[in-house]
């Protein structure tokens, strides 16, 4: 089945250390995108990527990193400068716009299942 | 910049009751809008869409109404079930430019038998 899977799903970190957390998607698709889940907001964008070796920031992209390298990958690094690290992190995946069938209307975004982040 | 408004949560319902979950958006332009659902420990799941106004987007009894006039697209369903509880995100994205969704901070919604 094709899919979006993130490991692992809860993830112990000390401060002060980078963290990479893994997203892989099967399901050939161009853009894929790193959302940061805290209680009682919504989700904000960290990163997203179009294309394969080219990514852009998002909202809240100060402390973190990513890379493409392949189409089907798209890792997340949290670094020692991202101050509140602890969070729920989704990533999610789309087929590329201008790629849609009929009108070009929206490319549904498929989510993975989120990793748990937790800096002690 | 763009926004997306929802109310204040927790909701708690009994079964069979109804449902109306409010959304409010401010946009510099056209956008499409949607509602999303996660489920207990569970990513987001597309629950239902619409991309122009007057549309109305409609999935496992849930609807919205894209409301041009009032900013709009409330959440519905007119008997909700135990299953149904989860959290639910309004967001709008725009069609051509920017694959950016903005996200409504969401409105858990509980439903006791």
């Amino acid at each position: 089945d094709g899919g979006i899977t993130q490991s692992p799903k809860y993830l112990f970190r000390k401060e002060g250390q980078n963290v990479t957390l893994s997203c892989e998607q099967n399901l050939n698709h161009d853009a894929m995108y790193w959302y940061r889940q805290d209680p009682g907001q919504g989700l904000r964008l960290i990163y997203y990527s179009q294309i394969v070796n080219d990514f852009q920031k998002g909202d809240i992209a100060e402390g973190y990193s990513v890379s493409r390298e392949k189409k089907e990958s798209f890792p997340l690094t949290v670094t020692s400068a991202q101050k509140n690290p602890t969070a729920f992190y989704l990533c999610a995946s789309s087929i590329a716009q201008g790629k849609a069938s009929g009108r070009g209307s929206y490319n549904e975004q498929f989510f993975g299942p989120g990793t748990r982040l937790t800096v002690l | 910049g763009d926004s997306v408004t929802q109310m204040e949560g927790p909701v708690t319902l009994s079964e069979e009751a109804f449902l109306t979950i409010n959304c409010t958006y401010t946009a510099t332009g056209y956008p499409s809008l949607f509602w999303y659902v996660q489920y207990p420990g569970e990513g987001l799941q597309l629950l239902l869409k619409a991309t122009k106004a007057d549309d109305k987007g409609s999935n496992k009894g849930f609807e919205a109404t894209y409301r041009k006039e009032t900013t709009s697209f409330h959440l519905e369903k007119g008997s909700v079930q135990v299953s149904d509880s989860a959290v639910y995100f309004c967001a709008l994205r725009y069609n051509f430019g920017n694959e950016k969704l903005t996200f409504g901070t969401g409105t858990r919604l509980t439903i006791i038998p």
